[in-house]
This record gives C-alpha cells, sequence and structure tokens, in this order.
C-alpha cells in the first residue's frame, strides 16, 4: 500500500494561473479531505467528500473547488491563485471520519 | 463555532525530562481525540487517540488523558528523546457521522540532548 500519495511536492504559481493538486489513495477509504496549513494557523478544513459523488464545504472553502468521481482521487482545484493561498496543501483519508491519515503535502507558493 | 486551544505553542525539555501538552475543547459532544505529531517537510502522523468512553491511554512513553467533565486532554511524552523534537497537534471529533476534526494550533516540542 502507497496510503496517500499527494502530486506536485512543490509548485509556484503566478496570481490568475489555476492548477490542479492531486490526491489519491489507495486503501479503500470512503471519506478524503483537503487542509491546508499555515505557519500559527494549524490544520484548516477546505473541502471534503464522504464517497464518489459527494463533496461539501469545510472551514476555508473559497476559492477552491473539489470534485469525487472515483473512491481513489480527490483533486483541488484552485481557479484563479492569489497570493493568499501560499500555504502547504495536506490530503487525508480515512475508512471513518474520524481517524485520519495524511499524504506527505504539497507545498505552493503563489506570487 | 467548535475550537480546539492547545497549550504550550512552544515546549523545551533536556533530554530524559517529561512533557506534556494540553489542549481543550469547545463541543460537549465531541467523542474522539488525536494526537498527531508532525516532523519537518512531512505530513502529520497519527501518534495516540482517545475516545470519550476512557480516561486514559498508554502506549509505551506517550499517554493521553481526558477529561470530559472539563473538556481538556493531555498528551504525555516520558523520557523524551531527541526524535520526540516535532510540532504535535491535538484535535477534537465533532458533527456525527459525517463530522470533522477540529485542530488546535501546534505545539512545537524541542528535546535537546
Amino acid at each position: 500500500n502507497a496510503g496517500v500519495t499527494q502530486t506536485p511536492k512543490f509548485q509556484v504559481l503566478k496570481t490568475g494561473q489555476s492548477m490542479t493538486l492531486q490526491c489519491a489513495q489507495d486503501m479503500n477509504h470512503e471519506y478524503m479531505s483537503w487542509y491546508r496549513q499555515d505557519p500559527g494557523m494549524g490544520l484548516r478544513l477546505i473541502h471534503y467528500s464522504v464517497g464518489a459523488g459527494i463533496t461539501d464545504q469545510g472551514e476555508v472553502p473559497n476559492g477552491y473547488n473539489v470534485s469525487r468521481s472515483t473512491t481513489e482521487d480527490f483533486p483541488l482545484r484552485l481557479l484563479s491563485a492569489a497570493p493568499s493561498q501560499t500555504s502547504v496543501y495536506f490530503c487525508a483519508s480515512t475508512s471513518r471520519p474520524d481517524t485520519q491519515y495524511f499524504g506527505p503535502g504539497t507545498r505552493l507558493t503563489v506570487l | 463555532g467548535e475550537n480546539v486551544e492547545q497549550h504550550p505553542s512552544t515546549l523545551s525539555v533536556q533530554e530524559g525530562d517529561s512533557a506534556v501538552i494540553k489542549c481543550t475543547y469547545s463541543d460537549s459532544a465531541s467523542n474522539y481525540f488525536p494526537w498527531y505529531k508532525q516532523e519537518l517537510g512531512k505530513g502529520p502522523q497519527l501518534i495516540i487517540d482517545i475516545r470519550s468512553n476512557v480516561g486514559e491511554k498508554k502506549d509505551q512513553r506517550i499517554a493521553v488523558t481526558l477529561n470530559k467533565t472539563a473538556k481538556h486532554f493531555s498528551l504525555h511524552i516520558t523520557e523524551t528523546q531527541p526524535e520526540d523534537s516535532a510540532v504535535y497537534f491535538c484535535a477534537a471529533y465533532y458533527g456525527g457521522s459525517q463530522g470533522n476534526l477540529i485542530f488546535g494550533k501546534g505545539t512545537k516540542l524541542s528535546v535537546k540532548p
């Protein structure tokens, strides 16, 4: 099992560009989520999904879109990147909505 | 809304000493409290968790205690080692079957040899 994988590991964008952060898991978990981590702010939930075809907003969803077409994949889209979206992004998955297993993260810089 | 407060934000101890990190939560319905360790450049990793039907749980040198009445829980690390140096996050689960975790802001633990 690879667990939770994320690509890319690092990304630099210019303001206004769009991109997709990829997340995949091979544990057949129904529940997946995206967090952002900023210094002194801990982990904040962006979007989550309780199964294929079902997504919902978390604490800080503005500027991000998600979709869940398969159990394995849960991509996060930035439609028009802003400097405020500079952060480290973590994807997590779980078979239950409590114990979460995190990927290695994507460090995003928006200039 | 739901909130988890974590203290201290930084903690420095000598190797072999104990370290204690404390968290309080706001939602009395929360029933699951995990602790995560995050090493530099890596994702958070679950190290121990406790559910609301127990007051204490131990796993070798780490233990977690829960006081539901006071709505606080703590992480205890005994006989600290340099490899325990990391950022530790507490979290509380809320919201029923489709709920989520709320995280504390983290504690940076430094263990000096």
